[in-house]
């Protein structure tokens, strides 16, 4: 069973701070990788979505990915009260590019 | 109205009841997908279908069946439904890139 960790977290921050979201994969063919954004009783909305090592940013929000250590991570830059949810890492698995494995997520909250 | 739609929003069924979880989707994509979630446990895949002719098992399948009736439309059935199977249920689609959810049903077993 090819696994996607996360950061049990919860991780709680300060308004204006960066937060930090961390999350490692097991399986080595991952070609696609995506982060979503839940909040309470919602939908997974699509944040960002990374291909290719290195850094992708859009807007207060930057995803890092290294292959070679099998690790995702998503940055949010001046922390807002708003963005206080939990955040789903998915990738590609199991041969496929179109079908995702999620992480447990991890609970982010900003503190005003 | 909403790209992915799913029905109901909502639903308590007792033991032994056969229920149909639909959603129906505008966004012209061939692959639809079923999760379910639950607390602590995260997204986990029911069944996923990547054309009207293609239905695949996902890691959570015993007790579920699906249908594709046509592109737009993909709907997930419990034929006995038992109170384990009580979750938030989300259907997905895709294109290239990432899935756009539903909203979600809220399905409670008694």
């Amino acid at each position: 069973q090819k696994e996607v960790e996360q950061n049990s977290g919860p991780l709680s921050v300060p308004e204006g701070a960066i937060a930090s979201l961390n999350c490692t994969y097991s399986d080595r063919g991952s070609q696609s990788f995506f982060w979503y954004r839940q909040y309470s009783g919602k939908s997974p909305e699509l944040i960002m979505s990374i291909y290719s090592n290195g850094d992708k940013e859009d807007g207060r929000f930057t995803a890092q990915l290294n292959k070679a250590s099998q690790y995702v991570s998503l940055l949010i830059r001046d922390s807002q009260p708003s963005d206080s949810a939990t955040y789903l890492c998915a990738v590609t698995s199991g041969g496929s590019n179109y079908k995702l494995t999620f992480g447990k997520g991890t609970l982010l909250t900003v503190n005003p | 109205d909403a790209d992915v739609t799913q029905t109901p929003r909502n639903r308590i069924t007792k033991t032994g009841k056969r229920i149909m979880l639909e959603c129906s989707q505008t966004k012209g994509h061939d692959r639809m997908y079923w999760y379910r979630q639950d607390p602590g446990l995260g997204l986990r895949l029911i069944y996923y279908s990547f054309d009207v002719k293609d239905i695949n098992k996902g890691e959570i399948s015993d007790g579920y069946s699906v249908s594709r009736q046509a592109q737009a439309k993909f709907s997930l059935s419990l034929e006995s439904a038992i109170p384990n199977q009580t979750a938030l249920y989300f259907c997905a689609t895709s294109d290239t890139g990432g899935y756009t959810f539903g909203s979600g049903t809220r399905l409670t077993v008694v």
